[in-house]
């Protein structure tokens, strides 16, 4: 059974610094990895998706790699911002979920920007 | 760009009460839906997932139901709620491998 993993649960930084989110998984068979921003109270908004063929992927500011092999995941973000604080989630899409898209999530990792 | 309405926004029901939570989704056709639940602290559990109209498959076994009555409305109910059905739900759509989210119904059940 898949299970996804994300330390640390909580972060919190000062603004400027570079940081990075851990996600790790189970079962290296998937077919790609998300990464979601969810502000509080908020439903979830795509940041970058790494197909798994793919080693890494770059949005502004953020960049996210994958190791699929060893399971896996993290996400740079640099110069950090107040306007990043909120949760950050990941998510796998695992081989055999067929046409249904399913994704299997970590439960998040909380990040406080302080100015 | 998709967009996923949902309503109500919050709600707060008594143990035992009915349920009715409604998402519908503007911007495409024929889409994979999801209801999500998040409770306090967690990660998202998949509750139920839909490849089209009237096809429901349900993750976890539990006090939920689901219907897909049009090909953009999805319907999370429950005929009597249980204090441990609080928390936030979150209805999805796809295409492909890509989720777009709803901005989230926060259940109280008292």
């Amino acid at each position: 059974k898949q299970e996804v993993t994300q330390i640390p649960a909580a972060l919190s930084v000062p603004e400027g610094e570079n940081l990075v989110l851990n996600c790790s998984f189970t079962d290296s068979a998937i077919y790609n990895l998300q990464w979601f921003r969810q502000d509080p109270g908020k439903g979830l908004t795509s940041l970058l998706l790494i197909q798994s063929s793919q080693r890494e992927q770059t949005s502004g500011r953020l960049n996210a790699s994958l190791d699929k092999s060893s399971g896996r995941s993290t996400l740079y973000i640099a110069a950090s911002q107040p306007g990043d604080s909120a949760t950050y989630l990941c998510a796998v899409s695992p081989v055999g979920s067929g046409n249904t898209g399913k994704l299997i999530f970590g439960q998040g990792t909380t990040l406080q920007v302080k100015p | 760009s998709q967009t996923i309405h949902q309503w109500p926004a919050t709600l707060v029901q008594p143990v035992g009460s009915p349920l009715s939570l409604e998402c519908t989704v503007e911007g495409t056709s024929n889409p994979n839906l999801y209801w999500y639940r998040q409770a306090a602290g967690r990660g998202l559990q998949l509750l139920f997932y839909s490849v089209g109209i009237g096809q429901i498959s349900s993750e976890v076994p539990q006090n939920l139901s689901a219907s897909r009555p049009q090909d953009r409305q999805f319907i999370l109910s429950s005929k009597k709620l249980l204090l441990s059905d609080s928390g936030f739900y979150l209805c999805a759509s796809g295409q492909g491998y890509e989720q777009y989210f709803g901005p989230g119904t926060r259940l109280t059940v008292t």
